[in-house]
This record gives C-alpha cells, structure tokens and sequence, in this order.
C-alpha cells in the first residue's frame, strides 16, 4: 500500500496571506496525485489533479506542483471559505489519503 | 446539474447486513467507473470500493474485501455497495463519488454522504 503522508496536520494562517501544504508519498505515484478540501458537515471538493491542473470552478488562488514522492498545494491571498481540510490522494496504484491538514485561521 | 445522492445508511447491530444506494443525475451515468469511500467519525477519508462503467471490473480495499460487494443498474442510474459482516469498524459516514469514463483516478463529484453505525 503507498502511504501518504501530509504535513503539518494543523496549520494556522491569517486571511490574506499564503498556506502551503505538503504531502509526501512512501513510493513514487508520478503526477497521480488529487487534492481535495472539506468543510464540517460537507463532502469532500476536488480541486487538483494530476498534481497541477486545477478541477472545474477552482480558482486560480489554489496551485499544485510536485511529482514523484514530493507534493504541495498553495493557496494564495486566502479567503474566509478556504479555511477547511485539505486531503492528498493518490491514484498511481489503487488510492489511498493522506490524514488531512486543518488549515485555520490564525 | 451533476448530483449524487446517497441513501440506505442507518443503524444496524454486529454481523448484520446493509445495502447502500447511490442514484446519479445531470451526466450519462453508464459512461462512467463509480466509487465509494467512507469517512469515520472525526477521521480521514478511505477508499473502498469501485465499480466499471460495463461494471466489468470491481475492486475492493483491503479492510472490506470478502465482505461488501458493488454493484450498479444503467438503467436505474443507480450504483450500490451490499455490505455483510459487519463491525463496528465499518461505522463512517459512506460516499459515492463518481470516477471519468475511462478509469477511475480522481473523484469528482461526491454525494452528500449516508451514515452507517454499527453498534449492539
């Protein structure tokens, strides 16, 4: 099984300012890599995949990079609804998550 | 629009069965792989089921093999994850989420979700 691994597990930011997210996987998943954000009481949201392409309706504040074992999500000039938790998936071989990131507001 | 809408969770005892739906609207539902993941309380997400669009293929995670089944009617716009023997470890709110039409990779949309609780 890949292990994903995502970091920190809690990170405290003020609106206005950038938040980056890491995740890392125990073996190499290539670019197979989507991120997701959840709200309490919500489903989770697709907002990358294949590590960098933005899903539909996503705006351009949200970016992905990495490839192999090495991925991060930015998040610039945050807004009040970005605040939420944030999951890694990889889908290189079967799919598993990450643990999530709260991302709050500072 | 595309929505997803789960139903059949509630609360079943130890060893007993439950059988989720998933009903799908907005997009040709037999073009496209299907998939359910769960979520237990206050936990991450889990992959643990997914279904073919021809429903040729199926494949289940480790913790759930032997025991759950996926299944899904074209006809009736409908996927369904059969669940036996089940523990109290398989209490979590269950999504359906829809995979593309060639593969499953990311998931996009999810439904609302439905809770299961497994509990004497």
């Amino acid at each position: 099984e890949i292990v994903m691994t995502q970091s920190p597990a809690t990170l405290s930011v003020s609106p206005g300012e950038s938040a980056t997210l890491s995740c890392r996987a125990s073996q190499s998943v290539d670019s197979n890599l989507a991120w997701y954000q959840q709200k309490p009481g919500q489903a989770p949201r697709l907002l990358m995949y294949g590590a960098s392409t933005r899903a539909t309706g996503i705006p351009a504040r949200f970016s992905g990079s990495g490839s192999g074992t090495e991925f991060t999500l930015t998040i610039s000039s945050l807004q009040s609804e970005d605040f939420a938790v944030y999951y890694c998936q990889q889908y290189n071989y079967w799919y598993t998550f990450g643990q999530g990131t709260k991302l709050e507001i500072k | 629009q595309v929505q997803l809408v789960e139903s059949g969770g509630g609360l079943v005892k130890p060893g007993g069965s439950l059988r989720l739906s998933c009903v799908a609207s907005g997009f040709t539902f037999s073009d496209y792989y299907f998939t359910w993941i769960r979520q237990a309380p206050g936990k991450g997400l889990e992959w643990v089921s997914y279904i073919s669009a021809t429903a040729a293929t199926r494949g289940n995670g480790d913790s759930v093999k032997g025991r759950f089944s996926i299944s899904r009617d074209n006809a009736k716009n409908s996927v369904y994850l059969q669940m036996d023997s089940l523990r109290v470890e398989d209490t979590a709110i269950y999504y359906c989420a829809r995979g593309s039409t060639t593969r499953l990779d990311w998931f996009d949309p999810w439904g609302q979700g439905t809770l299961v609780t497994v509990s004497s």
